[in-house]
């Protein structure tokens, strides 16, 4: 099976909030990482999590990390049709090298 | 600071043909990854290369190359392109100084093989 794992699709309306799940396998993942594509463009670095902490906040965006049950979630706060984009979820280890595993990305859509 | 710049944008060739895609690292940067995006695949790692070395290599066949020069631009080439190589390839580069571990990427290049 995959290392990260996310659900392909999620649909809120405007204003609401949106929550992205993720999963993975490696239980030694020091970093977990969220990014954000938007259409023709590259990758764009939302936030990120260290292992031992349980969660982040940032403006609209709320990283919780259960490292128990390997999973991460992003939640994005009053969100808007600017947030229609693909959200994914990443993981790597330490040692110096920066090769994330990515999940497939979840396509969110926010309609009004 | 300038960000990645990833040249061409599109790129169309027939199969069997080969293909060299560039990418220039945010300045200061020394480790540059590639990365190969498709609806079917999702991201899946390529190499990376850092200080002109190759330290990781993903699951490709040997077909999909690279290399770094002294300025820390790196190339990607694919030699007798297959119509599944069709794919948008992301360029990141990365400082990997202490505390550091933030990749920024490029917009890719969108490689349409015919």
């Amino acid at each position: 099976g995959e290392d990260v794992e996310q659900s392909l699709f999620l649909s809120v309306r405007e204003g609401d909030s949106s929550v992205i799940n993720c999963t993975y396998t490696d239980s030694s993942s020091t970093y977990l990482y969220w990014y954000k594509q938007e259409p023709g463009a590259g990758l764009q670095l939302l936030t990120y999590i260290f292992s031992n902490m349980d969660m982040k906040q940032d403006q609209r965006l709320t990283v919780l990390l259960n490292k128990k049950d390997k999973h991460l979630s992003l939640r994005i706060a009053d969100t808007q049709t600017g947030d229609s984009a693909i959200y994914f979820c990443a993981e790597s280890l330490t040692g110096g090298s920066y090769i994330p595993t990515f999940g497939r990305g979840t396509s969110l859509i926010v309609h009004p | 600071k300038a960000g990645v710049t990833q040249t061409p944008r599109y790129l169309i060739k027939t199969r069997g043909q080969q293909v060299t895609l560039s990418c220039s690292p945010i300045s200061g940067h020394r480790s540059v990854s590639w990365y190969q995006q498709t609806p079917g695949q999702g991201l899946q790692f390529l190499f990376e290369y850092f200080s002109e070395t190759q330290r990781n290599k993903g699951n490709f066949p040997g077909r999909f190359s690279g290399r770094q020069f002294s300025n820390s631009r790196s190339e990607m080439n694919v030699s007798t392109l297959e119509l599944g190589d069709s794919a948008l390839y992301l360029c990141a580069s990365s400082s990997l100084s202490a505390g550091n571990t933030e990749a920024f990427f490029g917009q890719g290049t969108r490689l349409t093989v015919v």
